[in-house]
């Protein structure tokens, strides 16, 4: 069974623009989960998605969004970067919201 | 959600078991206790998952103790490849929780 996928790998950005990152989950989950990772911050909770429906969302701004379409692939997008953006960002996918989390091996963003 | 506290690093020798130690002193009764380990540059791997007692899988043990505060990860003969950061995490098994990761400890394995 593949695992979780996500694309591109490493992007490179400028300040002010926005940025699209894409997470295909194992065939059969539901639950999409999206992390931001940073040597200073470790691994943070950015949102969830379950049958196309964001469930729970952690404590960043509005610039961050997302979103999942009907066979469970996920998008999260990210306007007017900031610095301070530049980080991994992981996807990870579950059968279901409490069962144990697959993660992809990530997208790294960098910031200019 | 309960918050977890683990050790920063721990060092060992190739061969030796390794007890890594999670204090969740918030722990609720829905809450499962889960392990995931992560190298550089990659996404965390589960490890293991467990509510209470004992239970172990090909890779790693994990001991819970009756009141459930806190949780051992016990890896067996730790080759220089388990070098990397282990995470604990308490979540809510009734579905949509938010998975908060702590610090982690990073595990140095030496030869």
């Amino acid at each position: 069974k593949a695992g979780v996928t996500q694309t591109p790998r490493y992007l490179i950005k400028t300040r002010g623009q926005q940025v699209t990152l894409s997470c295909s989950p194992i065939s059969g989950h539901r639950s999409v989960s999206w992390y931001q990772q940073t040597p200073g911050q470790g691994l943070q909770f950015l949102f969830e998605y379950f049958s196309e429906t964001q469930r729970n969302k952690g404590n960043f701004p509005g610039r961050f969004s997302g979103r999942q379409f009907s066979n469970s692939r996920s998008e999260m997008n990210v306007s007017t970067l900031e610095l301070g953006d530049s980080a991994l960002y992981l996807c990870a996918s579950s059968f279901r919201g409490d069962s144990p989390l697959h993660f992809g091996n990530g997208t790294r963003l960098t910031v200019t | 959600l309960a918050k977890t506290t683990q050790p920063i690093s721990m060092d060992s020798y190739e061969g030796q078991e390794v007890n890594i130690t999670c204090s969740h002193n918030n722990i609720a009764t829905n809450d499962y206790i889960t392990w995931y380990q992560q190298f550089p540059s990659q996404g965390p791997r589960f490890i293991i998952q467990g509510y209470k007692t004992k239970v172990t899988n090909e890779v790693a043990s994990l001991f819970i103790p009756a009141d459930r505060k806190s949780s051992t990860l016990s890896l067996p003969r730790v080759s220089l490849s388990d070098t990397a950061v282990y995470y604990c995490l308490v979540g809510d098994i009734s579905g949509g929780f938010k998975t908060i990761f702590g610090a982690g400890t990073r595990l140095f394995v030496k030869a």
